[in-house]
């Protein structure tokens, strides 16, 4: 089956460094996806991988490594503003995202 | 209109009734998507279409159809709303020519069956 695995809440502190971990399982790959989603509001793009490495993107960065099935998205120099969920999402061999619970990031002062 | 818009933006709906939730993009993109989103659980794809004239089923579609008449119009229709149907609904659609394909969400609806 597809499965998707992320923490459902991580909390770290403005203008520190944080990590959100997301393993995998599809049939198929045709690369990664994550997405930000604000409480209330609809998700948006924020990095994409196919290959293997890491993806820097201002203060964001995405590592993907295929053969262990495992991405994460790096955020530097929190910002309150980076209070949102997290969501991790596989391309698998349709050309379908399978989606992840999303990981609530909270940002304290 | 920029992007893609989806109406209602909310409604409460008595259980049994028929309900049509509208999506529409000007981006010219080929494919167009309906998700649910419940609490706790990932977006769920209910149907897509991979290009005008066409749909298929995503993870969850039973109680739901969609029609695809022309490029920018997806609307999802509910035949017969039940409770369990109470959810967040986004649109998306995607180009399918680029080599990343992402995909642009809608605002959402949140649709209330009593």
């Amino acid at each position: 089956g597809q499965n998707i695995d992320q923490p459902t809440e991580m909390t770290a502190t403005e203008g520190a460094i944080v990590q959100i971990n997301c393993t995998y399982q599809t049939s198929g790959f045709n690369g990664l996806f994550w997405y930000q989603q604000h409480a209330g509001e609809a998700p948006t793009f924020l990095s994409y991988n196919v290959l293997d490495g890491l993806e820097e993107k201002g203060r964001f960065s995405s590592f993907l490594s295929r053969s262990k099935g495992y991405s994460y998205l790096l955020l530097k120099e929190l910002q309150m503003k980076d209070s949102a969920s997290y969501l991790c999402a596989p391309m698998d061999s349709n050309y379908q995202l399978i989606w992840g619970a999303g990981t609530k990031l909270i940002i304290k002062p | 209109i920029a992007g893609i818009t989806q109406a209602p933006t909310s409604q409460i709906l008595a259980a049994g009734r028929r309900m049509t939730l509208r999506c529409t993009q000007d981006m010219r993109h080929n494919a167009m998507y309906w998700y649910r989103q419940d609490l706790g659980l990932g977006l769920r794809l209910i149907h897509y279409s991979n290009t005008a004239g066409t749909t298929g089923k995503g993870e969850v579609p039973d109680g739901y159809s969609v029609s695809r008449a022309n490029t920018d119009d997806f609307p999802l229709t509910l035949a017969s709303a039940v409770p369990s149907q109470t959810s967040v609904y986004f649109c998306a659609s995607s180009d399918r020519q680029g080599s990343v394909d992402e995909q642009f969400f809608g605002p959402g609806t949140r649709l209330t069956v009593l």
